[in-house]
């Protein structure tokens, strides 16, 4: 079946300007995260969602970030004022049963955003 | 603290060896996931194996099995007869607390393991 897909896989944009990044997760998958990946680094959380709204959004960065997820399904990470700092591999996962213990998380190829 | 600790920024393995990945982690709670990802060239996170803190015996899937060492706060990926399609990042992660309550995984900062032909 299809995986999780985001949209667009690349994004340039300059300084100063607004950005939405979207994810399409894995049919009937509940749980969706937004993670960030710089370069050389291991992915940080930025957000989850379990269902409509978000759970635990402790790892957005400040209030330039934003993420929504209106239907329970698609999401859609927006990112306002962009900054240089903010260039990086935007990754989104889903997993389909959040009460299990092992609940692994099924990434997508994430957004390579850069901001000139 | 770091949560979670990969000391081997690089790997080199020669094809059909068996390969020893590090991860030591840090936590005070008593409930706790820890999952192994790889991270091929193309970008994706594919995830390989899932250990718990209250699982008694280690993990294995396939070629991929978790040496968990309690203890010394220790989950180490063995990959068994390795294949040059293992050369990737490979990411350690954790998750802390009550698995309903708690969902974010923490991740290392990676090893970029080679295989040679």
């Amino acid at each position: 079946g299809a995986g999780v897909s985001q949209t667009p896989s690349n994004k340039v944009t300059e300084k100063g300007k607004y950005v939405e990044l979207r994810c399409d997760p894995i049919s009937g998958h509940t749980a969706l995260y937004w993670y960030r990946q710089s370069l050389g680094q291991g992915p940080e959380f930025l957000i989850y969602f379990q269902g409509t709204g978000a759970a635990d959004d402790s790892g957005l960065p400040n209030d330039r970030f934003f993420a929504v997820r209106p239907e329970g399904s698609v999401s859609t990470l927006k990112i306002q004022r962009t900054e240089r700092g903010d260039s990086a591999v935007y990754l989104c996962a889903s997993s389909s049963d959040p009460t299990r213990a092992r609940n692994e998380q099924f990434f997508g190829p994430g957004t390579r955003l850069t901001v000139l | 603290a770091q949560k979670i600790t990969q000391t081997q920024p690089g790997m080199f393995v020669q094809e059909k060896e068996a390969v020893t990945l590090d991860c030591t982690y840090d936590t005070s709670d008593p409930s706790y996931g820890l999952f192994w990802y790889k991270q091929p060239s193309s970008g994706e996170m594919i995830f390989l194996i899932y250990q718990g803190s209250y699982d008694q015996q280690n993990a294995t899937e396939g070629r991929y099995s978790l040496n968990f060492q309690k203890a010394r706060k220790s989950a180490n990926l063995v990959i068994s007869a390795s294949q040059l399609g293992d050369s990737a990042m490979y990411f350690c992660a954790m998750r802390e607390g009550e698995v309903q309550g708690a969902q974010k995984l923490v991740f290392g900062q990676g090893t970029r393991l080679t295989i040679n032909p």
